[in-house]
């Protein structure tokens, strides 16, 4: 079974503070993902990797960066956190060109007071 | 830029009812996908279409893409308790094959 494991399932943290979420997934996969899912509004792409050390900007990337320097390992930078990053994100990962299918991983419900 | 809206964002149904969900891009979209996610949980793989007017069935469920590859819906039959949660239909066009979702729809069902 493919396991996309996120560090924290949950986080407090403090406006202007930099935050890491950290993902890791166990089955080799080259590309990997982080959205943030807000209600009403679905899950929206933060950024992408297609390759260790390749990034791509997704829908929302304003505030957030990226760091995929090993390939099982994908990280979210939240440079100076404020209250509107408070949300649930996610990781998934996906083997490139096999079927298009995202893994999910569990999700970190991040609030920023 | 490329949009996928999804309708109803929210319905419930008694046990046995049926259930639709809707979804629909503003751009042809090369494949779609369904997610499912219970409450709490993450979203779960539920099946791909890539043919236009394709239809696929598992079990109760019913997936159809559009003859234009625009839209699609997801239909369930006789719905039960374990069909509880948000559904989501994700459409992928151009390069990188990214995917964009919809806003989901969350069905409850009353026994």
């Amino acid at each position: 079974d493919v396991k996309v494991t996120q560090s924290s399932r949950y986080l407090v943290k403090r406006t202007g503070e930099k935050v890491f979420l950290e993902c890791v997934q166990d089955m080799d996969h080259e590309n990997m993902f982080w959205y943030r899912q807000d209600p009403g509004l679905g899950l929206r792409l933060i950024y992408f990797s297609y390759d260790v050390k390749m990034k791509e900007k997704g829908d929302i990337p304003e505030g957030y960066s990226v760091s995929r320097e090993k390939k099982e390992r994908f990280s979210l930078i939240l440079e100076s956190a404020s209250t509107n990053q408070t949300s649930m994100y996610l990781c998934a990962s996906r083997k490139r060109l096999a079927k298009n299918i995202q893994y999910f991983g569990a999700g970190t419900r991040l609030s920023v007071l | 830029g490329q949009q996928v809206m999804q309708i109803p964002q929210y319905q419930h149904v008694q046990e046995g009812e049926d259930f639709t969900t809707y979804c629909n891009s503003s751009t042809t979209l090369s494949n779609i996908q369904w997610y499912k996610q219970r409450p709490g949980g993450h979203p779960v793989f539920l099946i791909q279409l890539v043919k236009s007017g394709e239809v696929k069935k598992q079990k109760r469920l019913t997936f159809q893409f559009g003859e234009a590859k625009k839209n699609s819906s997801l239909h369930i039959t006789a719905t039960q308790t374990t069909d509880v949660g948000t559904y989501f239909c994700a459409g992928s066009s151009g390069g990188y094959n990214k995917l964009i979702f919809g806003a989901g729809t969350r069905l409850a069902v009353h026994p």
